[in-house]
């Protein structure tokens, strides 16, 4: 079936510009995770929704960031005034239990 | 100090060679545990999860040692197609929900 789909898969922004990226989970996946992997280093958690609430966003660096997930399903991360540190690949999961499912990630470039 | 720490490699080895990573972690409160594996570019997936009492996926064998905080992998005769980076992964249940990532440590098999 169907895995986590991402898109874009690749964004370059100036700095200072707003960006949303999206994550489609696997269908009935009750639980959607974001992380964002910077070079050389593991995924490090921003925020995960259980449903359509926000169970824990204790990973949000500031208040530029910000997720929604509306229906329960699809969700989008936001990125407000960007700046160069907020370059890295930014990766959704999914998961019914405590496998989580990745998705490709998106590429962010803030030049 | 990071909650997971790893050896970032690179581990060169030839094929047929036996390796292992080694992996502590902080939390005591740490639920689950797993190995991850991430190739160049692409999403981490899940090899296998860790158990105590150890358990065995054909030529990788996991290890979890509570008292000591510190989880093992390891590889025996080792394929070209191994090469990737592993990725020690703790899982936080109870509210928080969330993979604590370490940093990766890189695997090159060369013929």
């Amino acid at each position: 079936g169907a895995g986590v789909s991402q898109t874009p898969s690749n964004k370059v922004t100036e700095k200072g510009k707003y960006v949303e990226l999206r994550c489609d989970p696997i269908s009935g996946h009750t639980a959607l995770y974001w992380y964002r992997q910077s070079l050389g280093q593991g995924p490090e958690f921003l925020i995960y929704f259980q449903g359509t609430g926000a169970a824990d966003d204790s990973g949000l660096p500031n208040d530029r960031f910000f997720a929604v997930r509306p229906e329960g399903s699809v969700s989008t991360l936001k990125i407000q005034r960007t700046e160069r540190g907020d370059s890295a690949v930014y990766l959704c999961a999914s998961s019914l239990g405590s496998e989580q499912f990745f998705g490709p990630g998106t590429r962010l470039t803030v030049l | 100090r990071k909650e997971v720490e790893q050896d970032p490699g690179p581990f060169n080895v030839p094929e047929g060679a036996t390796v292992a990573f080694n992996c502590t972690y902080s939390n005591s409160a740490s639920q689950s545990f797993f190995w991850y594996r991430q190739d160049c570019r692409k999403e981490p997936k899940l090899l296998m999860s860790v158990y105590s009492s150890g358990n065995e996926d054909g030529r990788f064998t996991a290890q979890l040692n509570r008292a000591s905080q510190y989880i093992s992998l390891l590889i025996r005769d080792s394929k070209l197609s191994d090469s990737a980076t592993y990725l020690c992964v703790v899982f936080l249940s109870g509210g928080y929900n969330k993979l604590i990532f370490g940093a990766g440590t890189r695997l090159a098999v060369h013929p």
